[in-house]
């Protein structure tokens, strides 16, 4: 069982919008604004998509947008296209003895 | 730009120890102002953090794993390496190393190719 809970799928038509919930405890997400998203396709190692809640890394896309409200933290993806289609993890820091905690993984299909 | 690439044995008998080490071009661990850390992913399961060490060779681990886990650097080298002891087949995953950001913990912005390892007698 993960520390953060995520939605085991998602999916979504080319050209929709779809968000990817991220649910932690005060302990983690709710205490600390550092959150980051990682896309995973399959056999290649994550990339992260999105850091400290909101933030993108250079070279990841502006339809990929982070938010976070008390214990959640949200991924959208806006504008589908068909290379989207992965896995996503959501990962937060968990203060000085749990350090660092992943989400189970959500598999978005682009239908 | 930084590479990370993982080797070690890709097969492990149970009960004995996992060694695994990653090589890191493209920048110095020395420089500072990151995390070095291991990741695992259990076949067709989620992330786990192992855990990270700091280039002054401070650690820090999973809990749920701790008693088994260690982790060095060798900043001669520019590599780092994950040791698991009393390894199990629930042990058996793809092993990542990755780049954490020392501010943010839960930031990790490179990544090894990853390598299985397979516990199995």
């Amino acid at each position: 069982q993960s520390a953060l809970t995520q939605p085991a799928s998602v999916s979504g038509s080319p050209g929709q919008s779809i968000t990817i919930s991220c649910t932690g405890t005060s302990s983690d997400v709710g205490s600390y604004n550092l959150v980051s998203w990682y896309q995973q396709h399959p056999g290649k190692a994550p990339k992260l998509m999105i850091y400290e809640v909101s933030k993108r890394p250079s070279g990841v896309s502006n339809r990929f947008s982070g938010s976070k409200s008390g214990n959640t933290a949200s991924l959208t993806i806006s504008g589908l296209q068909a290379e989207d289609e992965a896995d996503y993890y959501c990962c937060s820091y968990a203060g000085s003895s749990t350090y660092v905690v992943f989400g189970g993984g959500t598999k978005l299909t682009v239908l | 730009q930084v590479q990370l690439q993982e080797s070690g044995p890709g097969l492990v008998k149970p009960s004995q120890t996992l060694s695994l080490t990653c090589t890191v071009s493209g920048g110095s661990i020395s420089s500072g102002g990151y995390y070095w850390s291991w990741i695992r992913q259990h076949p067709g399961k989620g992330l786990e953090w192992i855990g990270y060490i700091y280039y002054s060779g401070s650690t820090y681990y999973n809990p749920s794993l701790k008693s088994r886990v260690t982790i060095s650097v060798d900043t001669s080298k520019n590599q780092f390496s994950l040791k698991l002891s009393s390894v199990t087949a629930a042990d058996t995953a793809v092993y990542y190393c990755a780049r954490g950001d020392y501010y943010d913990s839960s930031q990790f912005d490179y990544w090894g190719q990853g390598t299985l390892v397979t516990v199995s007698s």
